[in-house]
């Protein structure tokens, strides 16, 4: 069956950095476009990042632009978002997702979420 | 941006019920429209795509229906598992995929 396994959450400092990760299994990985989603403490759910099945392509929310990467290696069947300069507001659950079939950005399947607290 | 507004906030409904959640978006997104429900502590569930196609598995008292900026959830005999929140995201003009600000169903 499905499964994606979020990891790599914890606390850290404004301005520093975490890597986070997702890994995939029970379906063919390098088939499927994936995706980060984050929600802040009590609120809604906000997209993030996207990335083609292959890597070739990416595509970001504009709060993160610049400062997190969306990454995968298709051999591991796994995600990455590197998130640098981090600040308050990136204070939230962040969830990996798979799209649907053929690039469509809706998300069938998601991992149980990594917290990742930004605090001094 | 294409920005998605949900109503109600909260919906209070009793269990067997019919439940009607709407969704508005500032352009037309087509029928390029998802529904998901998310229940606490667990990440969310894709319920319907397509605006009116239920995800595999998904009951049949889940219906979605509309298209252009006007969108609807319906449930049509509440159970005791369905009561969570309810978000849209559309899905037609990306980047940024933006989803709604969400619709809690709670027990009346």
């Amino acid at each position: 069956q499905v499964q994606l396994v979020d990891s790599g959450g914890g606390l850290v400092k404004p301005g520093g950095s975490l890597r986070l990760s997702c890994a995939a299994s029970g379906f063919t990985f390098s088939d499927y476009y994936m995706g980060w989603i984050r929600q802040a403490p009590g609120k809604g759910l906000e997209w993030i990042s996207y990335i083609s099945s292959v890597g070739r392509s990416v595509y970001y929310a504009d709060s993160v632009k610049g400062r997190f990467t969306i990454s995968r290696d298709n051999a591991k069947y796994s995600l990455f978002l590197q998130m640098n300069s981090l600040r308050a507001g990136d204070t939230a659950v962040y969830y990996c997702a798979r799209g649907r079939l053929f690039g469509e950005p809706t998300f069938d399947y998601w991992g149980q979420g990594s917290l990742v607290t930004v605090s001094s | 941006e294409i920005v998605m507004t949900q109503s109600p906030a909260t919906l209070s409904v009793s269990p067997g019920a019919r439940a009607t959640l709407s969704c508005r978006a500032s352009q037309s997104v087509s029928n390029n429209l998802a529904w998901y429900q998310q229940k606490p502590g667990q990440a969310p569930r894709l319920l319907i795509y397509g605006a009116s196609t239920r995800d595999t598995g998904v009951p049949a008292r889940f219906s979605g229906s509309g298209s252009g900026t006007e969108f609807t959830l319906t449930i049509s005999s509440l159970q005791s598992e369905d009561f969570a929140v309810y978000y849209c995201q559309q899905y037609n003009s990306w980047p940024p995929l933006t989803f709604g600000g969400g619709t809690k169903v709670e027990i009346k």
